[in-house]
């Protein structure tokens, strides 16, 4: 049973372009997360998703960043206009949707911005 | 606003010297507090879930116990596979069930030399 499936796993833009990252949760998780992990900083919470619906994006900047999940393919999480401060790991965790406390990460997106 | 603390922010170690982590909360009602362990390049791996204080629970060298405004992860006579970045996490009672929404610390770094 594969893990939770994160891609690329390093990034690189300059400033100005869009980034793309991609989230594959594990095998009948139906529920996806966002978190961000700044230098220095703790992991903070972005966006939580379900198929097809963004259930709590509190967590996310309001401005060159959205998030998916469509009912065929990965979650994905896009930075359009990236700038220097958006250089940071970006983790996807899934879990099967129930009261499970438990949260599976992939090994995350590392993006950095010239 | 919810927030986490955890010292020491590294933590070095001889194999087979025992010690404790420390992470300290507040929170508007704690629906529980997760240990992860991440290893460098990858994405935090769960250890823990406590909900309510006088709680504990083992793994291995591991023990997690929890008071109404603290928890301390025990490592007992740990190895140098032991060593990674442990971090705490808290789930407040206003988020609704099965909504992982975590505030994390930034983590203990722990170093466990052979």
């Amino acid at each position: 049973n594969a893990g939770v499936m994160q891609n690329p796993r390093h990034l690189v833009r300059r400033r100005g372009q869009e980034a793309r990252l991609r989230c594959s949760p594990m095998k009948g998780h139906s529920h996806v997360y966002w978190y961000r992990q700044l230098p220095e900083e703790g992991l903070k919470f972005m966006v939580y998703l379900q198929k097809e619906n963004i259930i709590d994006e509190s967590g996310m900047p309001k401005e060159r960043f959205s998030a998916e999940f469509p009912k065929e393919g990965p979650s994905i999480l896009r930075i359009q206009q990236v700038v220097r401060g958006d250089s940071a790991a970006y983790f996807c965790a899934s879990s099967p949707g129930t009261a499970n406390e438990k949260l599976f990460f992939g090994s995350g997106t590392q993006l950095s911005v010239l | 606003e919810d927030q986490v603390t955890q010292s020491p922010e590294a933590l070095r170690l001889q194999e087979g010297e025992s010690s404790s982590l420390n992470c300290s909360y507040t929170v508007s009602g704690l629906r529980g507090l997760f240990w992860y362990r991440q290893d460098p390049g990858k994405g935090p791996e769960f250890l823990f879930t406590l909900y309510s204080a006088g709680e504990e629970k083992e793994k291995e060298r591991l023990k997690a116990t929890l008071t109404k405004k603290e928890s301390f992860l025990h490592i007992t006579a740990p190895k140098p596979e032991d060593s990674a970045t442990y971090l705490c996490a808290v789930q407040a009672t206003m988020t609704g069930l099965g909504f992982q929404k975590l505030v994390f610390g930034t983590g203990t770094r722990l170093l466990v030399s052979p």
